[in-house]
């Protein structure tokens, strides 16, 4: 059975810092991993998409990497800005396509400024 | 192009009582999955729906039931409400897996809040 996990649960930085977020998952046989965002009380916005074939996708001020074989993929933020606060969270699918989203449960950033 | 809508936003409700949330796909979609969200939680996957069947199950009890219609929009019901039960609702929608534009990107709505008092 996947596991996800997210550490650090939360995370507080000055405005400016570049940070990296952390996820593991326990079965590196995914289809994907996706990234999203989610704000206070509202739903999820997907942010970065990596297919098991790649090891990394930016977009903007955003990289996010992929290693399977150590069941890890890290989310780096660039120049954080106080509007980058928000609740991260990463989600591993399963081989087969039809799996769902396994979830971790978010590392919580705020970006101080 | 319109993304993933719910409605309703926010709801209240008391133990025993029935919900019904619901979902429209975003344009093209035809897959609809729901997540529960507890507070300070990752979501947790319930049920997926397309071609209006259940196709996937969650470790969900039987009071969790679906429905899709015929143009992809979906309907979660809860029934016998419990406190338990109070959580953020997410749908989310996607191709079938076996289309060929198929990523395995899931978009989510912004969510039904349900509160049972």
């Amino acid at each position: 059975k996947q596991e996800v996990t997210q550490i650090p649960a939360a995370l507080s930085v000055p405005e400016g810092e570049n940070l990296v977020l952390n996820c593991s998952f326990t079965d590196s046989a995914i289809y994907n991993l996706q990234w999203f965002r989610q704000d206070p009380g509202k739903g999820l916005t997907s942010l970065l998409l990596i297919q098991s074939s790649q090891r990394e996708q930016t977009s903007g001020r955003l990289n996010a990497s992929l290693d399977k074989s150590s069941g890890r993929s890290t989310l780096y933020i660039a120049a954080s800005q106080p509007g980058d606060s928000a609740t991260y969270l990463c989600a591993a699918r399963g081989l087969q396509g039809n799996t769902p989203l396994v979830f971790g449960k978010g590392t919580r950033l705020s970006v101080i400024a | 192009d319109a993304g993933v809508t719910q409605s309703p936003t926010h709801l209240i409700k008391t133990r025993g009582q029935q919900v019904t949330l619901r979902c429209s796909p975003k344009s093209g979609h035809d897959t609809v999955s729901w997540y529960q969200q507890a507070l300070g939680q990752g979501p947790q996957f319930i049920f997926q729906y397309y071609e209006e069947e259940e196709r996937q199950r969650g470790n969900f009890p039987d009071r969790f039931s679906g429905h899709q219609f015929p143009n992809y929009s979906s309907e979660l019901n809860v029934n016998a409400l419990l406190l338990g039960d109070s959580a953020l609702y997410l749908c989310a929608s996607s191709l079938l897996w076996d289309r060929e534009f198929w990523t395995g990107e899931l978009f989510f709505g912004e969510g039904s809040r349900l509160t049972v008092l």
